[in-house]
């Protein structure tokens, strides 16, 4: 069974950083690819970034509003996937999750760590 | 960016209707669509993906059709436990694979 275990999230002032993690098991981790999704008090969901597999060129890409501040990261030893967040705003607050997708069952999720940007 | 439009925003029904959710995307996202529900406090829950497929566990009552740029998610009988916020999401489009703004079923 596909299990995703984020971890990491707190409390951050604006313009510090945080990692978040996420732990993953019950699936082929290294052939997935995976995206990080947050959800900001109130809001519906909003796809941050995504790292493909490696075998696919493990390429990185970013929504428009982190580009350049959040790095998504791999370690298919340990079966982990990062989100790292730099410089962190006020509106970054939000639950983060990681998801990936599978052709034979869908979209599965973890059950999201709270980040919260305030002074 | 492909936009999803969702309607309605709200939707007041009572147990054991039948109802119907809509999901329009701006332009063609073939058939990788989502479904999600999501209560508070919970992560969104996997209800259907390729526009029909039901998700393990989901119950029968949930279905969804469409393709191209129309989806439906459609709930046969609604159990009181269906009372939740509903999300599409298209994901055949990247950057970035982008989420409805949700239906909100209340009970009536």
């Amino acid at each position: 069974e596909v299990e995703l275990v984020e971890s990491g999230g707190g409390l951050v002032k604006p313009g510090e950083s945080l990692r978040v993690s996420c732990a993953a098991s019950g699936f082929s981790f290294s052939s997935a690819w995976m995206s990080w999704v947050r959800q900001a008090p109130g809001k519906g969901p909003e796809w941050v970034g995504r790292i493909k597999s490696k075998g696919d060129g493990g390429t990185t890409d970013y929504a428009e509003a982190v580009k350049d501040r959040f790095t998504v990261s791999r370690d298919d030893s340990r079966n982990m996937w990062y989100l790292y967040m730099d410089s962190l705003k006020t509106e970054d607050t939000a639950i983060y999750y990681c998801t990936t997708y599978n052709r034979n069952n869908g979209w599965h999720w973890g059950q999201g760590t709270p980040v919260t940007v305030s002074s | 960016e492909i936009v999803m439009t969702q309607s309605p925003a709200t939707l007041s029904v009572s147990p054991g209707e039948r109802v119907t959710l809509s999901c329009r995307a701006s332009q063609s996202v073939n058939n990788k669509l989502a479904w999600y529900q999501q209560k508070p406090g919970q992560a969104p829950r996997l209800l259907i993906y390729d526009a029909f497929i039901r998700a393990t566990g989901i119950p029968a009552r949930f279905s969804g059709s469409g393709s191209g740029t129309e989806f439906t998610l459609t709930v046969s009988s609604l159990q009181s436990e269906d009372f939740a916020v509903y999300y599409c999401q298209q994901y055949n489009h990247w950057p970035p694979y982008t989420f409805g703004q949700g239906t909100k079923l209340e009970i009536k």
